[in-house]
């Protein structure tokens, strides 16, 4: 099955810096990658998904990155704000392609200093 | 915005007991699901629901586990017998399909056994 990395369980930046995470996974390659944000308490929120034939998607602020030769997924918030104090999680099937349901990686823990 | 609401937010059980935990996904979706998440760990994959029928489970989703849509609204999860190791967080979630559709979460019921 598949296996996700997230490394680096805590991220600590200043107001108004780009915040960069990263997700590996080992195995097969997924047809899409997910990335969801969860504050304490609460379910996960679904934030942005790519798909393995994009190399880039943005929203508003966010930007991920999907590269499947490194097997590995970035994701930058630019301009970042307290508010975005957050843990972040990345997301893909089980198996390969889009089979298989969702497994989460154990996140990254995003700090924003004022 | 539709959302998946779960109830109760917090049960306390004694180990052996049984409980149910519900769920209300959003309205329009076809597939269910349940995850769990201990705390301080990763939110795990417990099993997946479609016309009727579980699709998928994990390992964790023995047979102390069940799950069922009982009519048009509610989802529920069943632990028949709890044990210590069950205290987690257990999040219900829908989506509109299957493969790279983002999952809606609902905010999550603590399960605290003593």
């Amino acid at each position: 099955s598949q296996k996700i990395e997230q490394n680096s369980e805590a991220l600590n930046i200043q107001e108004g810096k780009t915040a960069t995470l990263t997700c590996n996974y080992t195995n097969y390659s997924p047809a899409y990658l997910q990335w969801y944000r969860q504050d304490p308490g609460r379910g996960p929120v679904f934030l942005l998904l790519i798909r393995e034939n994009e190399k880039e998607k943005r929203k508003e602020r966010l930007k991920v990155t999907f590269d499947t030769t490194l097997k590995q997924s970035l994701f930058h918030i630019t301009a970042s704000q307290p508010a975005d104090s957050a843990t972040y999680l990345c997301a893909l099937s089980n198996y390969g392609g889009s089979q298989g349901n969702l497994i989460f990686g154990k996140g990254t823990k995003l700090s924003v200093k004022p | 915005e539709p959302e998946v609401t779960q109830t109760p937010s917090h049960q306390v059980t004694q180990m052996g007991q049984e409980v149910i935990l519900r769920c209300v996904p959003i309205s329009n979706h076809l597939y269910f699901y349940w995850y769990r998440q201990i705390l301080g760990q990763k939110v795990e994959f417990l099993v997946s629901f479609y016309n009727n029928e579980i699709s998928e489970k994990s390992e964790i989703f023995d047979d102390q586990f069940s799950v069922e849509r009982p009519d048009g609204s509610n989802f529920t999860l069943k632990i028949r017998s709890t044990k210590l190791e069950d205290s987690a967080m257990y999040f219900c979630a829908s989506s509109d399909g299957q493969g790279n559709s983002p999952l809606h979460f609902g905010n999550g019921t603590r399960l605290t056994v003593t």
